[in-house]
């Protein structure tokens, strides 16, 4: 079975500094990872994504996240954090191999970013 | 990428009656998805529809209650039956125009409650 785990329910940082937002993951297959956001009341925005190749990728929105197989995690970051990066995030797997195609999510992860 | 709309946006409605929640996407895709969450929480997955097939249901979710219809490719949807206050909540459609191993896309969502 595939599953996700964000760690952190809320991340706190003040703008203009760096942000991590961690996940880790376990598949039985290939993994394919995914970033979500979902602002209030709103749906869930794709951000990036890890297929293969660079372990790291660069998203919208000037997020990137880097894929490490060893430590099966997929960590989303920013170099430097803006009041309106803060919302919910998810990170997400597909295991197509076992799973049909379907996603796991990860329980989320609360952004809040100060001025 | 893919757009994807959903009617209604929200609604209110009585213990016992049923809702019929519609998405629409702009291109054509295999897979459909369809979702619920609550406000500030992750999504779980109702079912997978596909197109010319039964949906493929989660545990814990069941045709008579949730039954999905999938005419064509770009349409779907999901009625909640016989409806009672646990299901008040967030119901969100999904699919994946680039296949099973690419992004989602995310309906805006259907906010139901019952009272």
């Amino acid at each position: 079975a595939q599953s996700v785990a964000q760690p952190e329910d809320q991340v706190n940082v003040a703008e203009g500094n760096p942000l991590t937002v961690k996940c880790t993951y376990s598949v039985s297959g290939n993994p394919y990872l995914f970033w979500y956001v979902q602002y209030p009341n709103r749906g869930l925005q794709f951000l990036l994504k890890y297929i293969t190749g660079d372990n790291l990728v660069k998203g919208s929105y000037g997020f990137e996240a880097e894929f490490n197989k060893s430590q099966t995690s997929f960590h989303l970051k920013k170099p430097s954090a803006l009041v309106s990066d803060s919302a919910l995030y998810f990170c997400a797997v597909r295991d197509i191999g076992t799973n049909a195609g379907k996603s796991t999510f990860g329980d989320g992860t609360t952004l809040t970013v100060k001025p | 990428s893919a757009v994807i709309s959903q009617k209604p946006s929200r609604d209110i409605c009585q213990r016992g009656t049923s809702l019929t929640i519609q998405c629409q996407v702009d291109s054509q895709v295999t897979m459909m998805f369809w979702y619920r969450q609550q406000p500030g929480q992750s999504l779980t997955l109702i079912a997978t529809a596909n197109q010319g097939s039964e949906a493929t249901y989660e545990s814990g979710f069941v045709i008579d209650k949730f039954p999905i219809s999938r005419p064509n490719l770009t349409f779907s949807t999901l009625t909640v039956s016989n409806m009672s206050p646990e299901d008040s909540s967030i119901y969100l459609c999904s699919a994946s125009p680039g296949g099973s191993y690419n992004e989602q896309f995310f309906g805006p969502g259907t906010r139901l409650t019952v009272l």
